[in-house]
């Protein structure tokens, strides 16, 4: 079974400022999909952006891009030109590319941002 | 707004009562998948719908029942409800419901036990 690791509980960041926010995964498989998913408190789960494994060059979203490192299993996202409206929980996802596969999401990153 | 909506926004109810959520799907898409998110188990995926049909199953418990209408709406039923049971209920939405589709979230319920 596939895991995704979150290990960064909260981030802090300051408008304006950069952050980078980290996930790890496990999976035997060749072929996937990650996403990263924002749940502000309004608790709606918003897509912020999406990455295919056989795809080498990084998503970008405005001012979200990622680091998608397939060796190394990692999937990091970089908010650039934080704002207040950032602030939010950050998950990061995996679905496999084969069948009717699922999301796995992982625990989370709080993503608190100061003026 | 995704496109998704559930009703309704809260519930709240006791232990041993049954309650169902509804969903409708994005305008197109023919998938549905429900999630839980609980404070200890994080968000876990309990079921899938496709086109009518069951298509995958998570950690849904004996308790929890879905189905999928013609019209393409959905719903979760909750039975026999423990206090365990209070989370928010997700339903997202997809075209076809294969890999490479993404999937959508609705607002949520949130369900408190008391």
């Amino acid at each position: 079974a596939q895991t995704v690791t979150q290990s960064q509980p909260e981030m802090s960041v300051q408008e304006a400022e950069t952050v980078t926010l980290s996930c790890t995964y496990d999976t035997s498989e060749s072929d996937y999909y990650l996403f990263w998913y924002k749940q502000p408190p309004s608790r709606q789960m918003i897509l912020v952006i999406r990455q295919e494994a056989y795809k080498q060059q990084n998503a970008t979203e405005n001012r979200f891009s990622v680091n998608f490192q397939k060796a190394a299993k990692s999937f990091s996202l970089k908010i650039s030109d934080s704002q207040l409206g950032d602030a939010a929980m950050y998950f990061c996802a995996y679905r496999s590319a084969y069948g009717y596969s699922t999301l796995t999401f992982g625990k989370g990153t709080m993503l608190l941002v100061s003026p | 707004d995704s496109g998704v909506t559930q009703t309704p926004k809260h519930l709240i109810t006791a232990t041993g009562q049954r309650v169902t959520l509804r969903c409708s799907p994005r305008s197109g898409d023919l998938s549905v998948y429900w999630y839980q998110q609980s404070l200890d188990q994080g968000l876990q995926f309990l079921i899938q719908y496709y086109n009518g049909e069951e298509r995958a199953k998570g950690n849904i418990l004996e308790r929890f029942s879905a189905q999928q209408f013609p019209d393409l709406h959905s719903e979760l039923n909750l039975s026999s409800l423990e206090l365990g049971d209070s989370a928010l209920y997700f339903c997202a939405s997809s075209p076809r419901g294969g890999s490479p589709d993404t999937q959508y979230f609705g607002p949520g319920t949130r369900l408190t036990v008391l």
